[in-house]
């Protein structure tokens, strides 16, 4: 089945830094999702992206659908402690856009040192 | 506005104990979904429902397993002859029909089946 691969898996970076991180699948989407998860909370919706080479942001964070519709981009501007989470890209697998199930990545653990 | 709210927040059982959880969705979104979420991993997809009417079954979904939602509006999970297996954090979630994929996700239920 459809598979998306986050990376890195995990990042430990000193604040003010700025941080890339990204998502790839072997097959196309049509949408790309970027949550980002608390311990013990629910995945909170931070960016959603609908088009091929769309680049939308929100606040510090700055999210691209890549050009071949295979990958997603996360950026996040001068770090702060509260950055500290578990991010993950989500997409609905080909042919499933009328349901909109989506599956995830296994996410990227941000860790920001003060 | 409120947003998805699950309850309970967290529950304990012992093996073989059946359970059920509640989710109650943004009032207004007519889509609502279950996924359950093991540590270390995204989100996977268990059932959707459009309104009342079940859509979408996973084939992580087994027999025991069984989600209602009988008037379009909260929706229940139950879980039958619980497993060790089955001890995650099980994730509902919701959206308005024809606004793209977006998902909003309650805190989840944090289950441990000792």
């Amino acid at each position: 089945g459809q598979q998306l691969n986050q990376s890195p898996q995990s990042m430990f970076i000193q604040e003010g830094e700025d941080v890339s991180m990204n998502c790839t699948s072997s097959s196309i989407f049509n949408t790309w999702l970027w949550y980002k998860q608390d311990p013990g909370e629910g995945p909170v919706l931070l960016i959603a992206l609908y088009k091929a080479g769309e680049l939308t942001s929100n606040g510090r964070l700055t999210a691209q659908f890549g050009i071949t519709r295979k990958d997603s981009f996360l950026n996040i501007s001068a770090s702060i402690p509260s950055d500290v989470g578990i991010y993950f890209c989500a997409g609905p697998p080909f042919g499933s856009s009328n349901t909109g199930k989506l599956i995830f990545g296994q996410g990227t653990t941000l860790q920001v040192k003060p | 506005d409120t947003g998805v709210s699950q309850d309970p927040r967290h529950k304990i059982t012992k093996r073989g104990q059946n359970v059920t959880f509640r989710c109650d969705p943004i009032s207004e979104h007519n889509r609502l979904y279950w996924y359950r979420q093991t540590l270390g991993q995204g989100p996977e997809f268990l059932t959707y429902f459009q309104n009342e009417a079940q859509l979408e079954k996973s084939r992580l979904l087994s027999d025991r397993f069984s989600a209602e939602r009988p008037k379009g509006s909260f929706s229940t999970l139950e879980i039958q002859r619980t497993e060790q297996g089955d001890s995650a954090m099980y994730l509902c979630a919701s959206s308005p029909s024809g606004t793209g994929n977006e998902q909003y996700f309650g805190p989840g239920t944090r289950l441990t089946v000792t």
